[in-house]
């Protein structure tokens, strides 16, 4: 168990629609990072939350937004939705040890849009 | 940018075989290494990692060696098990801005008894 909570597990949608998918980071971490593991384009890095702030983008769609709340939880909310944005997303958290630590991965909500 | 390369998979040993997973790196400065390993319907699981030139990671058999020469970081068993049946990611973790983890595309890798 990393201790990183990820909701939903599983979730099915349509095509236009708007889902949200919720992180809860480790007790303690600050930084919270939103992946997307596709089959075919690996894992990508979307964005990362620093105590509330945003920190830095990655391939991020203008459709998905994210943010990180005062409990340091974190949502990433995807709308209109495509047959594309299937995929496995995960959260991460990392503590204070900057770039020798490592980071602590939930199990992934995984997502498909039919 | 930085980036990181593996070798293709999928990766199909018998039980006791030795393993080697190619992995190389480019990145600016010295960035942290790291091997993750993803079982079937699980999340990523930090395996090893290594956070200065030829500092050795290990853990459960698996080794991986930080070769600044060679920008690489590949990991190897000497004796593998079914259970080791997982994917494979190696990442780098960038000193500069951010400091997120890019990773690899991943080898799957499966050991028959």
């Amino acid at each position: 168990d990393s201790g990183v909570t990820q909701t939903p597990k599983h979730l099915i949608t349509a095509t236009g629609q708007r889902v949200t998918l919720r992180c809860s980071p480790r007790s303690g971490d600050l930084s919270v990072y939103w992946y997307q593991q596709s089959l075919d384009q690996g894992l990508q890095f979307l964005i990362q939350y620093y105590n509330g702030e945003e920190r830095a983008k990655g391939n991020i769609l203008e459709r998905f937004s994210a943010q990180q709340f005062p409990d340091l939880h974190s949502e990433l909310n995807l709308s209109s939705l495509e047959l594309g944005d299937s995929a496995l997303y995960f959260c991460a958290s990392s503590g204070p040890s900057g770039r020798t630590g490592e980071l602590f991965f939930g199990e992934g909500s995984r997502l498909t849009v039919l | 940018g930085n980036s990181v390369t593996q070798m293709e998979g999928p990766v199909t040993l018998s039980e006791e075989a030795f393993l080697t997973i190619n992995c190389t790196y480019t990145a600016t400065g010295y960035p942290s290494l790291f091997w993750y390993v993803q079982y079937p319907g699980e999340g990523l699981q930090l395996l090893l990692k290594a956070t200065k030139a030829d500092d050795k990671g290990s853990n459960k058999g698996f080794e991986a060696t930080y070769r600044k020469e060679t920008t690489s970081f590949h990991l190897e068993k000497g004796s593998v098990q079914v259970s080791d049946s997982a994917v494979y990611f190696c990442a780098l973790r960038q000193i500069q801005g951010a400091q997120k983890l890019v990773f690899g595309q991943g080898t799957r890798l499966t050991i028959n008894p």
